[in-house]
């Protein structure tokens, strides 16, 4: 099992440029999610997805949209990056009935 | 204002020394876990503490759970260099109608250990 897997690694985009993260789960987990870490800053949720066909807003959501595209996958996008999103975001999966969060490696992203 | 308070938010020993980290928040909360995080990689977790008062050991690594459960500590004894990395620890959201659970973690905002061999 590859866990929780994320693409890209590494991405530059100017301002205004628009991309979409990947992120997705062989571990039949039920709720998904996306953080952007910071430095000094811990992890700081952006959204959600309890469980397949919803999403819900957390902490910091201005500037991102997400999709649940099945139950595997869970994607983030950036409509017009500006540089206060660079960041290292990470997805992570919960199952139902646990508190364990399991982190993919991360995506570091540079808006210049 | 952070909800969750960690200190100290960097610490640099040699190796063989203790050392404690502390996660304080003036909420109750029925549960903590503490993540371990290298450069690199996503967080993973340590272990969770429920109970009040509760104690859980994992090698050389001691977690507590305040009387109160509004904070933990974290000690580890005798650091080895293969401890250095960044420590998180995280809440959970209350638990909705139903008993459901989000699973929404909110973060400290970690300490960066470094030890020296």
């Amino acid at each position: 099992n590859a866990g929780v897997t994320q693409t890209p690694k590494f991405q530059v985009l100017k301002t205004g440029q628009s991309m979409t993260l990947q992120c997705a789960q062989d571990m039949n987990h039920n709720s998904m999610y996306w953080y952007r870490q910071d430095p000094g800053m811990g992890l700081r949720l952006i959204y959600y997805s309890a469980s397949e066909g919803t999403t819900d807003k957390g902490e910091v959501p201005n500037g991102y949209n997400v999709s649940r595209l099945n139950k595997r996958e869970f994607s983030l996008r950036l409509e017009s990056a500006a540089p206060s999103q660079t960041s290292v975001y990470f997805c992570a999966s919960r199952i139902l009935t646990g508190d364990e969060q399991f982190f993919g490696p991360g995506t570091r992203l540079t808006v210049l | 204002t952070q909800l969750l308070e960690q200190s100290p938010q960097f610490l640099s020993i040699q190796e063989g020394e203790n050392l404690t980290v502390y996660c304080n928040s003036s909420s109750v909360f029925s549960s903590l876990q503490w993540y371990r995080q290298e450069p690199g990689e996503g967080p993973v977790l340590l272990v969770t503490v429920v109970t009040g008062g509760e104690v859980k050991k994992l090698k050389r690594l001691t977690f507590q759970f305040g009387d109160a459960r509004k904070d933990s500590s974290l000690h580890i004894t005798a650091a080895q260099p293969g401890d250095t990395g960044l420590y998180l620890c995280a809440v959970t959201a209350l638990r909705g109608a139903g008993g459901t659970s989000y699973g929404k973690l909110t973060f400290g905002q970690g300490t960066i250990l470094t030890v020296h061999p």
